[in-house]
């Protein structure tokens, strides 16, 4: 049973550009929470998604956009990179309607450098 | 932002030695989880401890929850190496939003 997998690993881009990161889920897990993590901090929320469908943001601005497919997976876009958005990105899943109840399951996380 | 908050922001112990760290959150929750990260990877959940709940336990680990205080605490004995890491607290909220919000952390170094 493979947990929550993400890619890439590791990623450079340049300011301006566009990147696509990628989440799949922990079997039996329906939604998708993603988090920006910069260095020496703690993980902040950007936003979930269940049934395909953003349900909750945290405060990030439109840069940061995402998808959820039918299979579960999800997608993380960031739009016009800014050298701040370097960090890690880490995906957690987790079962809706569970909240804070039960553990999140994350994943091993994208580095994410803007030079 | 911040829900929660630990202190001390860095920890260095002897092996063998106690590590407590504390966290202290803002708003009502319904549970309060601890989490580690090695070394900027992935966070693995260590416990989690329910608002109506005072004190758990897991092998080394100890976790107690004031919520009057809204605070937690996490004592890990008889450290090993192995503990080298960030430990993060985690809140959810009392509206059952599903999110998880996390603290700045705590770098534990222990020491050979």
């Amino acid at each position: 049973d493979a947990g929550v997998t993400q890619s890439p690993t590791h990623l450079i881009k340049t300011r301006g550009q566009q990147v696509t990161l990628r989440c799949s889920p922990k079997s039996g897990h329906d939604t998708v929470s993603w988090y920006q993590q910069a260095l020496g901090q703690g993980p902040q929320f950007i936003f979930q998604y269940y049934e395909e469908e953003e349900r909750q943001r945290g405060n990030f601005p439109d840069r940061f956009s995402g998808h959820q497919f039918p299979n579960y997976s999800s997608e993380l876009n960031v739009n016009a990179l800014l050298l701040g958005d370097s960090a890690l990105y880490l995906c957690a899943s987790s079962t809706f309607g569970t909240g804070g109840n039960t553990e999140a399951f994350f994943g091993q996380g994208t580095r994410l450098t803007v030079v | 932002s911040q829900q929660g908050e630990e202190d001390p922001q860095a920890l260095s112990i002897q092996e063998g030695e106690n590590a407590t760290m504390n966290c202290s959150y803002k708003t009502s929750i319904n549970n309060l989880q601890w989490y580690r990260q090695n070394s900027g990877r992935g966070l693995v959940h260590l416990i989690l401890i329910r608002s109506n709940e005072r004190e758990k336990h897991s092998g080394r680990l100890r976790v107690t929850l004031d919520t009057s205080k809204k605070s937690s605490s996490l004592l890990i004995t008889a450290s090993r190496a192995a503990d080298t890491a960030s430990y993060f607290c985690a809140t959810d909220a009392m509206n059952r939003d599903d999110k998880i919000i996390f603290g700045k952390g705590t770098r534990l170094h222990i020491l050979p």
